[in-house]
């Protein structure tokens, strides 16, 4: 079945610092791809996605890549700020009668230091 | 706009237990979802709704019943609460885009403790 592994984490930044999150899936056909972000004491929200092979997302200065060819959705910031402190979670979509059937990864918790 | 609001914010039961999460979206989205996430773990699909009156199981829906009578309200309930039902629901709804828009609207989550 369809499949999402994020690296582990915390991961731990000092402001300013770049950041990258790496995302691979396993899936049949081609998915699109999500990062979610989930900051203290509130549900999840679409940050960024990717519906095709080279597609790139990009929100609030955070980008990913489609890439097939190596089944990545790496999450990527050039400086990164206190306020992007949350956990972040790369998914795939598993259409079914229209329905969203998400699957994530396991969350990556991130904090950044001033 | 409140958009998708889950009641109770916590709840602690003991074995054996049962009771009903709440979730309710005021966006007339057709589609609804109940999602668990448990600690250091990525969100799991319990049970999700095309529309009013149709509801289908997803990953993990051993343990948990849903209804579906309206477009706004979808609840979920468990019977017999145990210990491994101990985890963070979250009630999430979108529209049928006919695409894979992906954007989901989720609710703030209910922390449940089954002692």
């Amino acid at each position: 079945g369809n499949s999402v592994t994020q690296m582990e984490g915390p991961v731990t930044l000092s402001e300013e610092a770049f950041l990258t999150i790496n995302c691979t899936y396993t899936a049949t056909g081609y998915p699109s791809l999500f990062w979610y972000v989930q900051y203290p004491g509130e549900g999840l929200q679409l940050l960024l996605k990717a519906t095709k092979a080279d597609d790139k997302g990009s929100n609030k200065g955070f980008e990913a890549t489609y890439r097939k060819e190596t089944t990545s959705f790496h999450l990527e910031k050039g400086s990164v700020q206190v306020s992007d402190s949350a956990v972040y979670f790369c998914a795939l979509s598993d259409l079914h009668q229209g329905a969203q059937k998400l699957v994530f990864g396991q969350g990556t918790r991130l904090t950044i230091n001033p | 706009n409140a958009g998708v609001t889950q009641t109770p914010k916590f709840r602690i039961l003991k074995i054996g237990q049962s009771m009903t999460l709440q979730c309710t979206q005021d966006m007339n989205h057709n589609y609804m979802y109940w999602y668990r996430q448990d600690p250091g773990m990525g969100l799991k699909l319990i049970y999700y709704s095309v529309g009013a009156g149709i509801t289908d199981k997803g990953e993990v829906p051993n343990g948990y019943n849903v209804s579906r009578s309206t477009t706004e309200d979808f609840p979920l309930r468990l019977e017999l609460a145990a210990p491994s039902q101990t985890s963070v629901y979250f009630c999430a709804s979108n529209l049928p885009t006919g695409g894979a828009s992906g954007k989901l609207f989720f609710g703030s989550g209910t922390q449940l403790s089954v002692l």
